[in-house]
């Protein structure tokens, strides 16, 4: 079946970047058939939706994180990637990597109707 | 884009039924067929539970349903067991600058 895994640093500077991976296996991220998502849950809290990344390389990026985001894929290693510069502690949080089902067009307009697939979640804390 | 609303805290008997409602605007709920919602069990991960507002992904129990009137949405859970005590949370594709909402989340306890 097909399973995610986040990997990174679990604890990271204040300004440093955030680094995280997500190794997809049991599908083909190349396959076009899914987005590919981070989510993250501040400690207590509900979910915030990060940004989503296509094969192609396109991105789709939360407004309020977009300015320090950046969201990359590995289509050889069948991996996508987050990094988050500048961080503080406001970024400390779980962060979850998740396969994204949508309707239509992957490249144009796409209808996300479901993160249907979760990683475990990676805990990152930012501090000093 | 702000969260789309729900109570913080429903609650039930064993056998009874709940619903939790997700309450968003036109420019989500109200103007798409699009809600999924999210089951969260402390220290896990969110599991896919109901998605197009009111389909299951395959292996879900029948005891979940959704159901949408305007801007508001619903999950009732029936025939509630103590496994159904978690966290739920309710998303939306929206037409503003994300492509989709999460609610605000509801924990659900079974008395």
């Amino acid at each position: 079946q097909v399973q995610l895994q986040e990997s990174g640093p679990g604890l990271v500077k204040p300004t440093q970047t955030l680094s995280l991976t997500c190794t997809v296996s049991g599908d083909s991220i190349s396959s076009g058939g899914y987005y590919w998502s981070w989510i993250r849950q501040h400690p207590g809290k509900g979910l915030e939706w990060i940004g989503n990344i296509y094969y192609s390389g396109k991105t789709y990026y939360n407004p309020s994180l977009k300015s320090r985001l950046t969201i990359s894929v590995d289509t050889s290693k069948n991996q996508f990637s987050l990094r988050l510069s500048s961080v503080t502690a406001a970024d400390t949080a779980l962060y979850y990597c998740a396969r994204v089902a949508f309707y239509g067009s992957g490249n144009y307009s796409p209808i996300p109707y479901g993160l249907d697939v979760w990683g475990q979640g990676t805990t990152v804390t930012v501090s000093s | 884009q702000s969260a789309l609303t729900q109570p913080a805290s429903v609650s039930g008997s064993p056998g009874q039924s709940i619903t939790i409602s997700c309450t968003g605007t036109s420019s989500d709920i109200g103007g798409y067929n699009y809600v999924s919602w999210y089951q969260q069990h402390p220290g896990k991960a969110p599991k896919f539970l109901i998605y197009d507002v009111s389909y299951r992904p395959s292996g879900v129990s029948n005891r979940f349903s959704g159901s949408k009137s305007g801007n508001t949405a619903s999950l009732t859970i029936s025939g509630l067991q103590a496994e159904d005590e978690a966290d739920y949370y309710c998303s939306s594709y929206t037409s503003t600058s994300t492509p989709y909402v999460f609610g605000t989340g509801t924990k659900v306890t079974v008395l």
